[in-house]
């Protein structure tokens, strides 16, 4: 169980276009997933944390009307990179926590593939 | 500001060895640690979390220590396989609420035959 996808793997636009990334749980329902990006041996930096009907929190230095994130359902939320630039070629990766309350809280998180942007 | 420290250098162990991984942090008290395995071009894959109550925690031949005095968690892999190698990534969420992770930036694991 816990299974993230997310589609594109890849992608490869061209300077100023924009691009749509789509991150469903399969299994389950997430009503908080995670954007995260990753550059070429570095780690992955959260972008911003995405809640189910309402609006994705931030991470200081991102850009909300550059990378705009809904979260429509319980099982899926997209983020779109608008007016892209080759400076946003990176890998994207969602996630969502699943929180078990017999544990005592505080999930981990599951993780889909990733998708590759590159932006020409 | 928080830090989260792996060790940068690739480790290259022998098949059958027990492969040791360090990470530590500083400035922050977390109420837990997760381990996590990324694969060249996919995204992490969970292994373990360990409490900060709790010192040790296995699961088949895994084991992740946790020494919140130190501010280090160990993660042992026993009995390593070609298959383990992959880059293995420590993580804290640093806001307590369980909301957000931040990652080390891992450690490459090479099993040789």
């Amino acid at each position: 169980g816990a299974v993230v996808s997310q589609h594109p793997s890849w992608v490869i636009c061209k300077s100023g276009t924009s691009v749509k990334i789509e991150c469903r749980s399969l299994d389950f329902q997430a009503t908080t997933m995670f954007w995260y990006r990753q550059f070429p041996k570095q780690s992955l930096m959260l972008m911003a944390t995405s809640n189910e009907g309402s609006k994705a929190t931030y991470e200081q230095g991102v850009e909300k009307d550059k990378f705009l994130i809904n979260h429509a359902s319980l099982t899926l939320s997209t983020l779109t990179v608008t007016s892209a630039h080759p400076e946003d070629s990176s890998f994207y990766i969602c996630s969502a926590r699943i929180f078990r309350v017999t544990s005592g809280g505080n999930g981990e998180q599951y993780f889909g593939p990733g998708t590759r942007l590159t932006v020409t | 500001s928080q830090k989260i420290e792996q060790n940068s250098e690739a480790l290259n162990i022998q098949e059958g060895k027990t492969a040791t991984l360090t990470c530590n942090y500083t400035n922050y008290s977390p109420a837990y640690l997760q381990w996590y395995r990324q694969d060249p071009g996919r995204g992490p894959v969970f292994l373990l979390l360990i409490r900060e109550n709790e010192k040790e925690k296995r699961k088949e031949r895994l084991k992740v220590t946790f020494d919140t005095t130190l501010k280090q968690s160990l993660f042992h892999i026993t009995a390593s396989q070609p298959a383990d190698s992959a880059t293995y990534l420590c993580a804290l969420d640093i806001t307590g609420g369980g909301n957000k992770l931040t990652f080390g930036t891992g450690t490459q694991l090479k099993v040789e035959l």
